[in-house]
């Protein structure tokens, strides 16, 4: 099984700066990484798939890179709707998700 | 718009089976791949299976021996169904469509609003 660490575990940033948010996989999955954002009490939200294509209706400060096993997500300034927890999950063996990075207001 | 919504009992006892039906409004079951995802209480996602509408089936290999999942086109509907449970399977259960039409990507556009399952006596 493809083991995805995300980090850090909780990112604390101020309102209109850059949080930037990493995903690592255990063995190169090549493109086949998506992001996901959930708040409290909803289902996840596809923000990005294909390691950088955001999905419909995402906002452009959303932004993501890699291939292979090191990828990042960038949320260029932060909003107070962006306060959540962000998932990565692989899809290019089987499928699973990293734990997750909760970004909470600094 | 697309929307799922899921809907079963939420307290099962150990030992017996989980069911849960997810249900497909604003759109047809046809041609998409749907998934079952859970998530225990403060923990991740995972995977539990996945459907074409055509009945073709997918499965966790850790949780294959105990999960059905199924598909009823007319009622544009999929459901789960989890034997023997324990208290490790008390999650909340998402169903979600998968983004692409007609091939299996594995990234989930579309998911329902979950349900909270509980397993205990």
């Amino acid at each position: 099984e493809i083991v995805m660490t995300q980090s850090p575990a909780t990112l604390s940033v101020s309102p209109g700066e850059r949080a930037t948010l990493s995903c690592r996989a255990s063995q190169s999955v090549r493109s086949n990484l998506a992001w996901y954002q959930q708040k409290p009490g909803q289902a996840p939200r596809l923000l990005i798939y294909g390691a950088y294509t955001r999905a419909t209706g995402v906002p452009a400060r959303f932004s993501a890179s890699g291939s292979g096993t090191d990828f990042t997500l960038t949320i260029s300034s932060l909003q107070s709707e962006d306060f959540a927890v962000y998932h990565c999950q692989q899809y290019d063996i089987w499928l699973t998700f990293g734990g997750g990075t909760k970004v909470e207001i600094k | 718009q697309v929307q799922l919504q899921e809907s079963g009992p939420r307290l099962v006892r150990p030992s017996e089976t989980l069911s849960l039906t997810c249900t497909v409004s604003g759109g047809s079951i046809s041609r998409y791949y749907w998934s079952w995802i859970r998530q225990p209480p403060g923990k991740g996602l995972e995977l539990i299976g996945y459907i074409y509408y055509s009945g073709t089936t997918y499965y966790s290999p850790s949780l294959k021996s105990r999960v059905t999942i199924s598909v009823d086109t007319s009622r544009n509907q999929l459901s789960l169904k989890l034997s023997s449970v324990t208290a490790a399977d008390t999650a909340v259960y998402y169903c979600a469509r998968d983004s692409d039409s007609g091939s299996y990507v594995g990234a989930f556009d579309v998911w329902g609003q979950g349900a909270m399952v509980t397993v205990s006596s």
